[in-house]
Parts: C-alpha cells; structure tokens; sequence
C-alpha cells in the first residue's frame, strides 16, 4: 500500500503558541486527505476532510479557526493548531486517499503526539 | 445516528488459541466496514474490507464476517502469536460513502 508519513512524530509546546504538523502521501496521489484526533484509548474522531487545492470540510463541533487545514499539493496537507491549550494535548492522525474519499482505500500516518503545557 | 461498539475493550489469551473480536454497529445501512490494525502510539493499518453485499473475508489467520440485518461484524484470529498483541478498531462507512465512525478498539494481548 501507499506510504503516508508524518512530521513531527511527537511535539511539546507551550500554551498559546501554535504547532504545525505535516502529513505527506510519499508514493500516492492524495486527492483527499483526512485528519483524526485520537484521545488515549479511544476511538479515531474525525476533525476534517480536505480536498487538494479546495477548503476543508469540518465535522461539527470541529472549530475552524482553530485547526487550520491546508492542502496545497497532491502529495501534502497541513495542520496548524492555533494558539495551542492544554485540551488540544491529543494523538493526531492523518490518512490519505483517492477521489473517491471516504470509499477508497485510507493509507494512514503514523500520528503525532501533541502535548500542550 | 451510526454508533459502533467493540467489546471487550480488552483481551488477554494465550499464545496459541483462537479468537473472536466483536464489532457491532446500530444502522446496517452501511457501505463497508473495515476492520484495522493500531499499535501503541502508531497509525493504523488495514487489516480486511468487506462490502455491504459480501459476508466474509479471509486474509491469512484472519476472518472477518459481516451480518448486516443484526449490525454486527467478527474478527477471527486463528492460532494467536505475541506479534498479534495490538489495538483492533473496526469502521464502518455509511451507505453515502460520506462518513467513517470508528469503534473504541479492543485492545488484545496474547501472552507467550
């Protein structure tokens, strides 16, 4: 399958600054990526859908202006966790797949583990 | 709307047996399900798909089966080794291939 990576592995920020964290499809081309957030031993909850070179589409309760989302590329999406607190403290999961989303196969990340102090 | 539910949350075995996961979900209107692989602090890996209209896949030592009419799904692992020992999270996607609800995960161990 695909190879989907993901930078950092692991960040540790103070509260209030704000964290970007890459995924990047090294060998596929990602029409549509997704970002998850996953609290210890719990499910994957996904945050949003992002299309390459469109907005991204946010699940609900979801804040926008918080995570900013960008896709800019076939191969790239970003994250940005604004002005960072402790609850956003969280193991962030991406994946990638084709047009046809959420009905194609998802190549996953291998997340990143945000600690906010 | 879906919810999915994986019990138990955990699971300890010997190194040897066999094994069943239980997923189950409340709308059997669903496009697929998914069963995945997650190791500590790792993403996820996909283990077996299976689509609405099918009942099972096999993929090695794996089973997974779907029944639909009851909203459920099992993962059978035959003749269980240490490297089996992970987090396993079943998804379902709905009949709009518009969203993917993940279970909570059984976290299985197989002790040697």
């Amino acid at each position: 399958g695909a190879v989907v990576s993901q930078h950092p592995s692991r960040v540790i920020c103070k509260s209030g600054t704000s964290v970007k964290i890459e995924c990047r499809s090294l060998d596929f081309q990602a029409t549509t990526m997704f970002w998850y957030r996953q609290f210890p031993k719990k499910s994957l909850m996904l945050m949003a859908t992002s299309n390459e070179g469109s907005k991204a589409t946010y699940e609900q309760g979801v804040e926008k202006d918080k995570f900013l989302i960008n896709h800019a590329s076939l191969t790239l999406s970003t994250l940005t966790v604004t002005s960072a607190h402790p609850e956003d403290s969280s193991f962030y999961i991406c994946s990638a797949a084709g047009a046809a989303g959420v009905a194609d196969t998802q190549y996953f990340g291998p997340g990143t583990r945000l600690t906010v102090l | 709307k879906q919810e999915v539910t994986q019990i138990p949350a955990a699971l300890s075995v010997p190194e040897g047996e066999n094994l069943v996961l239980n997923c189950s979900f409340t709308d059997s209107a669903i496009y697929n399900l998914q069963w995945f692989r997650q190791d500590p602090g790792k993403g996820l890996t996909s283990l077996l798909l299976i689509q609405s209209s099918q009942r099972e896949q096999t993929s090695g030592r794996l089973n997974a089966s779907l029944d639909k009419s009851s909203g459920r799904s099992t993962l059978y692992i035959a003749a269980s080794q240490p490297g089996d020992s992970a987090t396993y999270l079943c998804a379902v996607i709905d009949s709009s291939a518009s969203k993917i609800i993940f279970g909570s995960g059984t976290r299985l161990s197989i002790r040697p």
